[in-house]
């Protein structure tokens, strides 16, 4: 069975930095592309960052290019996003999900249960 | 970045009813689209993908349709367990897109 473990979440300061970690199991971690999508409370999803299976490529969304970053331990099974720079307006809850293919077409098929990061003073 | 709208926002609907939801891109996509399916304090599932491929395991009354710009989620006939909320999503770029959701509750 497919598992994704967030863990890391919690209260920081604006300004301040916290460091996501996601446990995969039960699939083969480094044949996967990896995401990171996060959901403001009561707002829809936002997907944040990519990474290839070999960490090779990384993508970011605008809203968070520059301040947070993306990385990967196939040999540990995990990955992880460090935020640095927080905003109030990151608060969220982060879910660590993969990135799967059918044919041509990508979707994100796996999902953590999400791990809530509260920016705020 | 490709931008993705979908409307409505929010409807009300009751078990049995039909229930289309819109989704527009902002360029076109071609069938690199996909509807999510999210349920409070649960994180998000698969319905559909490459605009009309049903993925493994969902009801066959849902079904989606369009290429280009413009896509449309379908229930067929509304069932208790199916209010929630419903998400699109480009995977035309590698930086993926959500629409802003639809929220189907029940009238």
């Amino acid at each position: 069975e497919v598992q994704l473990v967030e863990s890391g979440g919690g209260l920081v300061q604006p300004g301040g930095s916290l460091r996501l970690s996601c446990a995969a199991s039960g699939f083969t971690f480094s044949s996967y592309e990896m995401n990171w999508v996060r959901q403001a409370p009561g707002k829809g999803l936002e997907w944040v960052s990519y990474i290839s299976s070999s960490g090779s490529t990384i993508y970011y969304a605008d809203s968070v290019k520059g301040r947070f970053t993306i990385s990967r331990d196939n040999a540990k099974n995990s990955l992880y996003l460090q935020m640095n720079s927080l905003r109030a307006e990151d608060t969220a809850v982060y879910y660590c999900a993969s990135r799967g293919a059918y044919g041509d077409y990508e979707v994100i098929d796996y999902w953590g249960q999400g791990t809530l990061v509260t920016v705020s003073s | 970045d490709i931008q993705m709208t979908q409307s409505p926002s929010s409807l009300s609907a009751s078990v049995g009813d039909r229930v289309t939801i819109t989704c527009r891109a902002s360029q076109s996509i071609s069938s690199y689209l996909n509807w999510y399916q999210q349920k409070p304090g649960k994180a998000p599932k698969l319905l559909i993908y490459a605009a009309s491929s049903l993925q493994s395991g969902v009801p066959s009354r849902f079904s989606g349709s369009g290429s280009g710009t413009d896509f449309t989620l379908t229930i067929s006939s509304l069932q208790p367990e199916d209010f929630a909320t419903y998400y699109c999503q480009q995977s035309y770029s590698p930086i993926f897109t959500f629409g802003p959701g639809t929220k189907v509750d029940i009238k």
